[in-house]
């Protein structure tokens, strides 16, 4: 339940190309879904997040699309950079319970040149 | 930008040890949190904390394991008897919870190698 489900694993993509980053959940309370951008030796850092009242959210480059009947949300990065080569985790939280995040397992990101 | 600090970088201590972690939190934030990542794997919620008592923790946070904010500004781990699969990069968070929302400022981590 309080799982959140990630996938791919890893993920290749050419400079240019689109990213596209899948997470599923089964718990209904949780009301807040980040995306964070993990680079080697470093923290996670939040990318973009959306809370469950709409259906997506673009800032630059990154988007999220939610769906709540679903219960699932993506992250997509349009026009792939090099630099853009991280790990992705998905996050969800409940807001009642401390606001502690659940992470999915990870997406390591290669973006060719 | 306001950062989240953690020392020491990394740390290689035996087996049955204690390891304290140290994490100075952005200087208004009022919520902490630990996390920590096994070596590939995903960030694991270990405790949260905030007006100065534990608010959650998993049940990875057993009784070897202890929070502490000593002097109002440093934010401490401490494990009391280390294990060999306590060895992980262990993350310090600080939030500052405005609008419904809870944005996550994460450290660069402390390395945890248990031998």
């Amino acid at each position: 339940q309080q799982q959140v489900k990630q996938s791919p694993q890893s993920l290749i993509v050419q400079k240019g190309g689109i990213s596209i980053i899948n997470c599923a959940y089964e718990n209904t309370a949780f009301d807040y879904f980040p995306w964070y951008q993990q680079f080697p030796g470093k923290g996670p850092a939040l990318l973009i997040a959306i809370r469950p009242d709409v259906s997506e959210k673009k800032e630059g480059r990154f988007t999220i699309s939610f769906n709540k009947s679903a219960k699932q949300f993506s992250l997509h990065i349009m026009d792939s950079q090099p630099g853009d080569s991280a790990t992705y985790f998905c996050a969800a939280s409940i807001r009642a319970s401390s606001y502690k995040l659940i992470f999915g397992s990870g997406t390591r990101l290669l973006v060719r040149p | 930008e306001p950062e989240v600090t953690q020392t020491p970088s990394h740390q290689v201590t035996q087996m049955g040890q204690e390891v304290i972690l140290r994490c100075v939190p952005i200087s208004n934030h009022l919520y902490f949190y630990w996390y920590r990542q096994i070596l590939g794997q995903k960030v694991e919620f270990l405790v949260s904390f905030y007006n100065n008592e534990i608010s959650e923790k998993s049940e990875i946070f057993d009784d070897q394991f202890s929070v502490e904010r000593p002097d109002g500004s440093n934010f401490t781990l401490k494990i009391r008897s280390t294990k060999l699969e306590d060895s992980a990069m262990y993350f310090c968070a600080s939030s500052l919870r405005t609008s419904g929302a809870n944005v996550l400022t994460f450290g660069a981590g402390s390395r945890l190698t248990v031998l």
